[in-house]
């Protein structure tokens, strides 16, 4: 059975203070992992799908890397507007829906 | 361009009522999933529909169903409605399966 694990469960940085998220997977197949951010009330916004280990993506502050059994989301110098939940999600290689994990909750403080 | 909308916004329904939720998804997109999000359980899959045919399924009782018509937007039924369906219900549309999903904002159902 697919599973995805999220850590931390809640972070708190300081404005300019960079972080990493983690993401641990276990999946009889990786056809993509998927990064999304939720803002309370909204539905989650899609980031980066990474498909092979070794493969990274980039947009804005944010960086998202991909290992055989993890990823991780890099957050450089962050702002208060970064402040939300991060959600992990993979899909296996036979199409099934989408397991995401628990989520990092970021607070980013001025 | 507009993005995917789930109406209504908010739901109010008494246990044992059943309810229907709608979905509009990006004009172009083919495949639309639903997913129910609790505090306790997060972001659980229920299914998938791709060109009027639903490709995959979570577990979820029998009492959650849905469809997808020939314009692509879908509906999601709820039967025989439980306390414990109250949650978050998102709609997430894509070009294809298993590309970046776009989410709604979701229908907040509250079963009393």
């Amino acid at each position: 059975e697919d599973q995805v694990t999220q850590s931390p469960e809640a972070l708190r940085l300081q404005e300019g203070e960079s972080s990493s998220l983690n993401c641990s997977y276990t999946v009889s197949g990786l056809r993509g992992l998927f990064w999304y951010r939720q803002d309370p009330g909204k539905g989650p916004e899609f980031l980066f799908t990474l498909y092979s280990a070794g493969e990274e993506k980039e947009k804005e502050r944010l960086k998202a890397t991909l290992t055989k059994k993890e990823s991780f989301l890099h957050i450089t110098a962050p702002k208060p507007e970064d402040s939300a939940t991060y959600l992990c999600a993979v899909q296996d290689n036979y199409g099934q829906n989408f397991v995401f994990g628990p989520g990092t909750r970021l607070s980013v403080l001025p | 361009k507009a993005g995917v909308t789930q109406t209504p916004r908010y739901l109010i329904k008494t246990r044992g009522q059943q309810v229907t939720l709608s979905c509009s998804p990006i004009s172009g997109h083919r495949s639309v999933s639903w997913y129910q999000q609790t505090p306790g359980q997060g972001l659980q899959f229920l299914f998938e529909y791709f060109s009027e045919t639903q490709r995959n399924k979570g577990n979820f009782p029998g009492r959650f169903s849905g469809r997808q018509f020939s314009n692509s937007r879908s509906e999601m039924n709820v039967s025989t409605l439980e306390l414990g369906d109250s949650a978050l219900y998102l709609c997430a549309s894509s070009l294809a399966s298993g590309n970046g999903y776009t989410f709604g904002s979701g229908t907040r159902l509250t079963v009393v």
